[in-house]
C-alpha cells in the first residue's frame, strides 16, 4: 500500500524557517517524480514544487522561488521541503504527492497534510 | 501559464442526481487533464487522468471528457459519499495548475 506521511508543521514567525519531511512507502519511492501541493485555509490546491527521480531536475512556483528549496533521500524514501523567509501567505496544508513532473504529470497519492501557519 | 476555469463554483444536488462539472483551460491543453475529489480535512483523491481515464478504483458512475480547452466530469448518479469539492488540473506544461473548485452540496 502506498503510503505518504508528511511532518514538521507548525506556528513560525514571518521571516522564520521550518523544514517538511515526507516519508514514502509501499513502491519505489525512487523510480517516481515528487511534488509538494498547498492548500490555504479555504483556498484551493496550488502546486509548489516538484523534483525529479535523482534530483537532478527541481522546479518551484514563482512565489516561493529563491526561498523554498526541494530535495529528497532515496536511501531513506524522504521527501522534504526547506521552507526559508516565511510569509504568512504562506500559511497553508502542505501535501506531499507523487508524480507530477515529465511522464506521469498527475498526482496520484498523496499524504494527509501538515499544516504551516505563519504568524507573529 | 494556463489559467484553468471552473464552472459552476458550487453545485446542489440530491442523491441520484445526474451532475455535470466543467473545465475550461485558457489554451489547448489536448487531453492532459485530471480530476480530483477532495472531501473536508481530506487530501484530495486523484478520479480521472488525461481526461477520461479512470483511476483505479475510483467508481463508474465518475466520467470525464473533452480535450482541447472545453473538459466535463460527470455523475451519473450521485451517492452521498460524493458531496465534496472537485479540482481540475492541467498537466500539458508547466506549471500544473489546478482549477478553483466545484463544491457539490446536498440539496
Amino acid at each position: 500500500e502506498v503510503q505518504l506521511v508528511e511532518s514538521g508543521g507548525g506556528l513560525v514567525q514571518p521571516g522564520g524557517s521550518l523544514r517538511l519531511s515526507c516519508a514514502a512507502s509501499g513502491f519505489t519511492f525512487s523510480s517516481y517524480w515528487m511534488s509538494w501541493v498547498r492548500q490555504a485555509p479555504g483556498k484551493g490546491l496550488e502546486w509548489v514544487a516538484n523534483i525529479k527521480q535523482d534530483g537532478s531536475e527541481k522546479y518551484y512556483v514563482d512565489s516561493v522561488k529563491g526561498r523554498f528549496t526541494i530535495s529528497r533521500d532515496n536511501a531513506k524514501n524522504s521527501l522534504y521541503l526547506q521552507m526559508n523567509s516565511l510569509r504568512a501567505e504562506d500559511t497553508a496544508v502542505y501535501y506531499c504527492a507523487r508524480g507530477g513532473g515529465n511522464g506521469y504529470p498527475y498526482f496520484d497519492y498523496w499524504g494527509q497534510g501538515t499544516l504551516v501557519t505563519v504568524s507573529s | 501559464d494556463i489559467q484553468m476555469t471552473q464552472s459552476p463554483s458550487s453545485v446542489s444536488a440530491s442523491v441520484g442526481d445526474r451532475v455535470t462539472i466543467t473545465c475550461r483551460a485558457s489554451q489547448g491543453i489536448s487531453s492532459w487533464l485530471a480530476w480530483y475529489q477532495q472531501k473536508p480535512g481530506k487530501a484530495p483523491k486523484l478520479l480521472i487522468y488525461a481526461a477520461s481515464s479512470l483511476q483505479s478504483g475510483v467508481p463508474s458512475r465518475f466520467s470525464g471528457s473533452g480535450s482541447g480547452t472545453d473538459f466535463t466530469l460527470t455523475i451519473s448518479s450521485l451517492q452521498p459519499e460524493d458531496f465534496a469539492t472537485y479540482y481540475c488540473q492541467q498537466a500539458n506544461s508547466f506549471p500544473p495548475l489546478f482549477g478553483g473548485g466545484t463544491k457539490v452540496e446536498i440539496k
